[in-house]
């Protein structure tokens, strides 16, 4: 089985504060990917990131930046310098390999619901 | 331009009735999913499919169905067994295992 959690329902800061969005996972898989998706309010859900379980590299892309730590199963997102174009919900996600098929599920966390004041 | 059409954008149920909700791409992808969405509940699995024919069941399959004829199309049906289907749908494909899924824009079912 797998599952991902958001603990954050909502965040709310003011413009120019960062903040952090927490994820944490559970599989039983040794091979896994995850994933940072952004829903803005058109629904459509945007890919920001992936990150397999090899590559516990962190990683840095403007003003996001993704902190993978295996040990704490955590893959944690930090948007600097919020801007008020930020606010969205952003969902976690993980797909591992079940049974030898290639795909395997992918499953989402909850979401976090993320508001950037002016 | 290739991509995840859904469709319709909006759809309007009475009670009883089944509907089906349109899924097509033309990413050549193998894979293609089916989510629901409800307020605070996140995306839930309703079924996936990884090649044609063959389908498997997510976490909320029931009163759902499926059908995989085409690579192309994955069109879902919501039954009259589904109990509370007023919701986002939202389909998506993937081209391999470490890959990201594309989404389609999304279909709103409303029960009325």
């Amino acid at each position: 089985a797998q599952k991902v959690t958001q603990a954050q329902t909502e965040i709310s800061v003011v413009e120019k504060e960062d903040v952090t969005l927490d994820c944490v996972y559970e599989t039983r898989d040794t091979t896994y990917y995850l994933f940072w998706y952004k829903q803005p309010p058109s629904g459509e859900l945007v890919f920001l990131i992936r990150r397999n379980s090899f590559d516990e590299q962190n990683e840095i892309s403007g003003r996001y930046s993704w902190n993978f730590q295996k040990s704490t199963s955590s893959f944690n997102f930090t948007i600097t310098a919020s801007q008020v174009v930020d606010s969205a919900v952003y969902f976690c996600a993980l797909s591992g390999k079940l049974g030898g098929t290639s795909y395997g599920k992918l499953t989402f966390g909850q979401g976090t619901i993320l508001t950037v004041h002016p | 331009d290739g991509g995840i059409t859904q469709s319709p954008k909006y759809l309007f149920r009475k009670e009883g009735q089944n509907v089906t909700l349109s899924c097509e791409q033309n990413l050549n992808h193998d894979a293609m999913y089916w989510y629901r969405q409800d307020p605070g509940q996140g995306l839930r699995l309703i079924y996936y499919s990884q090649i044609v024919n063959d389908f498997q069941k997510g976490d909320i399959a029931e009163g759902y169905s499926v059908s995989r004829e085409k690579k192309e199309s994955f069109p879902l049906t919501v039954t009259s067994a589904q109990k509370n289907p007023t919701a986002f749908y939202l389909c998506a494909s993937r081209g391999g295992a470490r890959t990201e899924a594309f989404f389609g824009q999304g279909t709103r079912l409303t029960v009325v």
